[in-house]
């Protein structure tokens, strides 16, 4: 099982909302990522979480919370949206954060904020 | 400032033919070096991941090299079908980046038939 899992596939919600997504691997990676990705740009880097733990944060405003409950859940939290952060979320995961290896990536969940 | 180029920034061929995309970046102290596929609106898809130790890798009718000392990438693709339309993404990990991996901007690619 090389796949990773995302829901929901689409979101709308209005900028007093709060909502979460959800990222799902089963196949024993130690790594997760969150990236946002807006129309015809590539992805950026938001978390990495590493053996569960938070080591990486791009500076994200607070309106973004990850969580990683368990080695094959991650959450991102979301409260107090701007339209600007309407985009297309990507949830990704490794085996370990290690420099050789390879990210998987999920599908991915469409947000639009009103 | 580490960046990865991506050239060209659209392609349109005719089915069938052999076709190369290009990736550069400017720094040559890399671990690896991935290509992905997108189709719009859909997550990526990791086609082939070279470490920084190997000069190319092979999957079915793709094809990357990497030349580290000048900085490139290829991707070739040969005997191109419609269905391999989508845009093709190259991803760079630094040594000096940690976990990250710094992505050029893509090229999308038709193919006619």
């Amino acid at each position: 099982d090389t796949e990773v899992t995302q829901t929901p596939k689409h979101l709308v919600m209005g900028m007093t909302n709060k909502k979460s997504l959800k990222c799902e691997q089963h196949m024993g990676h130690r790594a997760m990522y969150w990236y946002k990705q807006k129309a015809k740009k590539p992805p950026e880097l938001m978390f990495v979480y590493s053996y569960e733990k938070l080591s990486i944060n791009e500076s994200v405003p607070s309106r973004f919370s990850p969580e990683c409950p368990n080695s094959s859940l991650l959450n991102l939290h979301l409260h107090a949206l701007q339209p600007e952060d309407s985009a297309l979320y990507l949830c990704a995961s490794s085996h370990t954060p290690g420099a050789g290896e390879t990210q998987y990536f999920g599908p991915g969940t469409r947000l639009l904020v009103l | 400032k580490q960046e990865v180029t991506q050239i060209p920034a659209a392609l349109s061929v005719p089915e069938g033919e052999n076709l190369v995309l290009n990736c550069s970046f400017t720094d040559s102290a890399i671990y690896n070096l991935q290509w992905f596929r997108q189709d719009p609106g859909k997550g990526l898809t990791s086609l082939l991941l070279i470490q920084s130790s190997q000069r190319e890798q092979t999957s079915g009718r793709l094809n990357a090299s990497l030349d580290k000392s000048s900085g490139r990438s290829t991707l070739y693709i040969a005997a191109s079908q419609p269905g391999d339309s989508a845009t093709y993404l190259c991803a760079v990990r630094y040594e000096t980046s940690g976990s990250r991996l710094t992505f050029g901007e893509g090229t999308q690619l038709t193919v006619n038939p």
